[in-house]
């Protein structure tokens, strides 16, 4: 079946704008998760979704990076007034069951963002 | 707050020959361990999972082994192929608390296998 997906695969951006990242996962999938990775460094843990519920937006670096996935299914990352420290690869993952149990995550192929 | 890491960070072999990749993490309290591979400009690829009652998985010429009380995992790569070129991320995920089975990263190990 279809893995998880994510649209654009690449995105520049001149800093100040805002963008908008898309994550598609894999359907029932319930729990979803997205990370940033900085080059050279291990993803790091932005936020999580339980359904349409995000339950834990922890790793949200600034108020200028919001999700959303108000039907449960797809989720959009928004990022405003973009800056050049927001250069990175965001990923997204998603699982079957509700955070708690311990299932394997699927991830997306990411998205590049480049900031200039 | 749970840490990893991994060592070394950059691995250069000849083809053929069998490696060892270390992970450490600071809080013994996980539910499981994660080992992926990511190539160049791609996303992750599990490779395999370890729930925290196991000691050990295998895949093909994968081993990973899991010793939770000290906080370290290995992977080993038999008879290495250069196709085996890529990043090797090691991720946990932490029992408890409110983490919602979010995974810590470490910084993984570039691994180049050269004919």
């Amino acid at each position: 079946g279809a893995g998880v997906s994510q649209s654009p695969r690449y995105k520049v951006a001149k800093r100040g704008q805002d963008v908008a990242l898309r994550c598609d996962p894999i359907s029932g999938h319930v729990s979803l998760f997205w990370y940033q990775q900085a080059l050279g460094q291990g993803p790091e843990f932005l936020t999580y979704f339980q359904n349409e519920a995000q339950l834990d937006k922890s790793g949200l670096p600034s108020d200028r990076f919001f999700a959303e996935r108000p039907e449960g299914s797809v989720s959009t990352l928004k990022i405003q007034r973009t800056q050049q420290e927001d250069s990175a690869v965001y990923l997204c993952a998603s699982s079957v069951p509700p955070g708690g149990i311990p299932y394997e995550q699927y991830f997306g192929p990411g998205t590049r963002l480049t900031v200039t | 707050k749970q840490e990893v890491t991994q060592i070394p960070a950059a691995l250069s072999v000849p083809e053929g020959e069998n490696l060892v990749l270390n992970c450490s993490f600071t809080d013994s309290a996980i539910y499981n361990l994660q080992w992926f591979r990511q190539d160049p400009g791609k996303g992750l690829t599990s490779l395999l999972l370890i729930q925290s009652s196991q000691r050990e998985q295998t895949s093909g010429r994968l081993n990973a082994s899991l010793d939770k009380s000290s906080g370290r995992s290995t992977l080993y790569i038999a008879a290495s192929q250069p196709g085996d070129s890529a990043t090797y991320l090691c991720a946990v995920r932490s029992a408890g608390g409110t983490s919602y089975g979010k995974l810590t990263f470490g910084q993984g190990t570039i691994l180049t296998v050269h004919p």
